[in-house]
Order: C-alpha cells, then structure tokens, then sequence
C-alpha cells in the first residue's frame, strides 16, 4: 500500500464539521503536516504537529494524532465554502525538502 | 514565509520537444525543491537544486531527463526533456520555511504542463 493514504473525496454541507483521515507506515517523521489546495493555485501549509503532541488547536482547525495507530485528522469547524479544496496529509521524509504526500482527498463544501 | 514565482503558470507542449520551467524566489534560500504531482496522485520530489553544485536527484529521476539550474541564491530552473504525454503533471518549486522550523515547505503555483 501507499507510505502516506487518505480517502479522495469528503462531502460536508456548510455549517457542519469536516474530518479527513490519513494513515501512514513509517512512524519515524518528527513532524506530520496538512497542506491545502486551492483550485489553480499552489500549496498552502495549513497546521502540522509535533510527532509527540495529541492534540494541537489553531482557530477551526483540530490535528489529532494516534502514534499508535499511525492515524492523522484533520478536523475543521463550521465548515465554510472557501474551505473547498484538495487536503494533502504529508509526512517528514528523512532528508531536507523532502516530504512524502498523500494523494489529497477533496473537500467539498455544499450551501 | 517565502513568496514564490513560477513560470510558465500552465503550457501546452508537443511531444519530443523539451521545457524550461523558472523559479524565483523573493529571498535568498540554500535549498530549492522541485516537486512533480501528477494527475490523481501525490506529490513527489524530483530533485534538491543546490547552489554552486549539482542538483541531488530523487530514485527514479535522472540529470538527463530533467536537467536542473541554480545560478543563484533566489533562482531556479527545472527543465523537462523530450517531453512524452507521461510527463503531463504540475512542477512545483519550493523553499523551506525560516531557520530553526519544523520543515515545513512553503510551494509556487505550479506549472501546468501537458504533453499531446
């Protein structure tokens, strides 16, 4: 299977709560990240966490982490529609710049 | 945070022929990564565009396919050669974040390249 995977397409209506999951294999990254993609544009670091934290609180955005699981969420609250986009889930990749992806799931936020 | 320009944004090439993608940066960084993501998939790294040395390629990427150039400390070119439809994907340049970070990768818009 894939180092870094996330389910491709998340559906919430506006208002409500948005979680994307990501499992990975390789628990030896001190820092895990979320990315954001916005149609046409680049990525846009969201949050990322410390390998040793649980929990980490920036405004709507939650980051739990499951070390023993190798389980990574993102939570978002009140989901808006310019929270549509693509999440990418990525992982240290031992070496500098080099972070390993999933393939992104895609948020899409209905009125 | 690091403002990032690419070049061409998006381009239609034919296939057989070759392409050079510009990368600049508004300050000046050690490291320069280019990154591939092709349709549906992740992002990979294609290769660590040092400065005064030659670029570090990832496994599955060679100097031959895509040469890469740092002439200094703020620009970047990543050329993709004898382009193939395969080769269709977004190149993107990215920087790490300030010194004493937790890596993370600060990224361009992208240069959408499709290959008929």
């Amino acid at each position: 299977g894939e180092d870094v995977e996330q389910s491709l397409f998340l559906s919430v209506r506006e208002g409500d709560s948005s979680v994307i999951n990501c499992t990975y294999t390789d628990s030896s990254s001190t820092y895990l990240y979320w990315y954001k993609q916005e149609p046409g544009a680049g990525l846009q670091l969201l949050t990322y966490i410390f390998s040793n934290m649980d929990m980490k609180q920036d405004q709507r955005l939650t980051v739990l982490l499951n070390k023993k699981d190798k389980h990574l969420s993102l939570r978002i609250a009140d989901t808006q529609t310019g929270d549509s986009a693509i999440y990418f889930c990525a992982r240290g990749g031992g070496s500098q710049g080099n972070l390993i992806f999933g393939k992104g799931t895609k948020l899409s936020v209905k009125p | 945070s690091a403002v990032i320009s690419q070049k061409p944004s998006r381009d239609i090439c034919q296939r057989g022929t070759s392409l050079t993608i510009q990368c600049q940066v508004d300050s000046q960084v050690t490291m320069m990564f280019w990154y591939r993501q092709q349709p549906g998939q992740s992002l990979t790294l294609i290769a660590t565009a040092n400065q005064g040395s030659e670029a570090t390629y990832e496994s599955g990427f060679v100097i031959d396919k895509f040469p890469i150039s740092r002439p200094n400390l703020t620009f970047s070119t990543l050329t993709v050669s004898n382009m193939s439809p395969e080769d269709s994907s977004i190149y993107l340049c990215s920087v790490e974040g300030l010194a004493g970070g937790p890596g993370e990768l600060f990224f361009g818009e992208g240069s959408r390249l499709t290959v008929l």
